[in-house]
């Protein structure tokens, strides 16, 4: 596609429950980073993949997030029994390359989860 | 792990003047600073980076300063319009992820 793809737009769960929020990156990117945004603040680093692999993923808050790239392209974020405090907005992006080298972030539209 | 602070963080100025945000780092490796603009409801946009390798870099009215010794670097917008009304996040990057400010609200009235 054009841009990254964010699914879905908007998740409502409830507490407890299990979600899984997908990002479609730009073809070619081979760098894919996952981030948690809340009202009023800055993206918060979660995860990032370069290829397959999770080259980093220090920004996991606990092991209720997990998140795969079984391809090199598509990646699921997912939580499990999900709690109020994880109402925020994921943003995926996604960059040619990952390095020393300059790689712009282009962003999806984000999915926006609140939990009830 | 990198600590990016982000000053003011809501700023108001008036259409034609200018506006001016600073971001410090800590992370001495850290060699690439992006700006994005994100508007409300919308995905964050890359407005202009500079390496570190570069003091400086301009790009219509927005320009952005580095100052390595110190750690910090500045956006610069001119000749403000309402339009550039936005959430503007700056970012610092080494090797892998970026790490973001919390960002600065900035109206331009009109």
């Amino acid at each position: 596609g054009a841009g990254v793809s964010q699914t879905p737009s908007n998740k409502v769960t409830e507490k407890g429950k299990y979600v899984e929020l997908r990002c479609d990156p730009i073809s070619g990117h081979t760098a894919l980073y996952w981030y948690r945004q809340s009202l009023g603040q800055g993206p918060e680093f979660l995860i990032y993949f370069q290829g397959t692999g999770a080259a980093d993923d220090s920004g996991l808050p606990n092991d209720r997030f997990f998140a795969v790239r079984p391809e090199g392209s598509v990646s699921t974020l997912k939580i499990q029994r999900t709690e109020r405090g994880d109402s925020a907005v994921y943003l995926c992006a996604s960059s040619r390359r990952v390095g020393t080298n300059t790689g712009e972030l282009f962003f999806g539209e984000g999915s926006r989860l609140t939990v009830l | 792990g990198e600590n990016v602070e982000q000053h003011p963080s809501t700023l108001s100025v008036q259409e034609g003047d200018s506006a001016v945000i600073k971001c410090t780092y800590s992370d001495s490796a850290s060699n690439y600073f992006p700006w994005y603009k994100q508007e409300l409801g919308k995905r964050p946009q890359l407005i202009i980076d500079i390496r570190s390798n570069v003091g400086e870099k301009k790009d219509q009215r927005i320009a952005v300063t580095l100052n390595k010794t110190a750690k910090h670097f500045s956006l610069h917008i001119t000749e403000t319009q309402p339009e550039d009304s936005a959430v503007y996040f700056c970012a610092a990057r080494g090797i892998g992820q970026f790490y973001f400010g919390t960002g600065t609200s900035l109206t331009v009235i009109p």
